[in-house]
């Protein structure tokens, strides 16, 4: 069973500050995603990613395959990126379907 | 357009109840998901569905049961519900399984038993 650790777990920032969340898990996978719960609780599907670097606007996805490491980062932070960032893995199945193990969150509050 | 919409988006029920939630995504994805969100915010995977057969089972009690009528939609029955089973439970839809596959998620239904 992956283990998916999260740090940190509560982050609070100034507005225009860098942002990074980390994600670690245990075993080998076939894809990790970043996923946004905004506090009305829904859930947003930022990146899925199975090697290297996406980015999309102002954040940033990044992941170490060997390390079994990944960082999310957002760039010049606004307060409406207040929201709860959550770390998924799903395992490598051979060919059958998983669903994801879920990293426990980030709770991520940018001030004005 | 609602890509995986949920219903109810709240349900208040009398435990000992049978609900249902319903779930439905017009993406024509092939593989569909139920999670469970509890009072700490932790998500887990309670199953999913890839062209109507049931693929995952984690440990959940026979009480919820997956029905899907089809492959754009996968309902949720929960039998005799609990105090335990009060929860934020998400729908979600990917195309294909395996590698590389985005799930995409429904609203949510906030569940509550009294």
């Amino acid at each position: 069973k992956n283990e998916v650790e999260q740090s940190p777990q509560n982050l609070t920032a100034q507005e225009g500050e860098f942002i990074t969340i980390n994600c670690s898990y245990s075993v080998g996978i076939s894809a990790l995603h970043w996923l946004q719960q905004h506090p009305g609780g829904g859930i947003v599907s930022l990146f899925m990613l199975s090697s290297g670097k996406k980015k999309h606007g102002r954040l940033i996805a990044t992941i170490n395959i060997q390390e079994k490491h990944s960082s999310l980062h957002i760039t010049a932070s606004h307060p409406r990126d207040s929201a709860v960032y959550i770390c998924a893995v799903r395992q490598y199945s051979g060919g059958g379907a998983d669903g994801l193990t879920f990293g426990k969150g980030t709770h991520l509050i940018i001030q004005p | 357009d609602t890509a995986v919409s949920q219903t109810p988006k709240y349900l208040v029920t009398q435990m000992g109840n049978d609900k249902s939630i319903k779930c439905e995504q017009n993406l024509g994805h092939d593989t569909m998901y139920w999670y469970k969100q509890d009072s700490k915010k932790f998500l887990k995977i309670m199953f999913s569905y890839n062209n109507k057969e049931l693929i995952i089972n984690e440990t959940v009690p026979n009480r919820f049961s997956p029905k899907s009528p089809d492959k754009a939609h996968l309902n949720l029955h929960i039998n005799s519900l609990e105090l335990g089973d009060s929860a934020v439970y998400f729908c979600a839809s990917s195309q294909g399984q395996g590698v590389g596959n985005t799930q995409y998620f429904g609203p949510g239904t906030r569940l509550t038993v009294l």
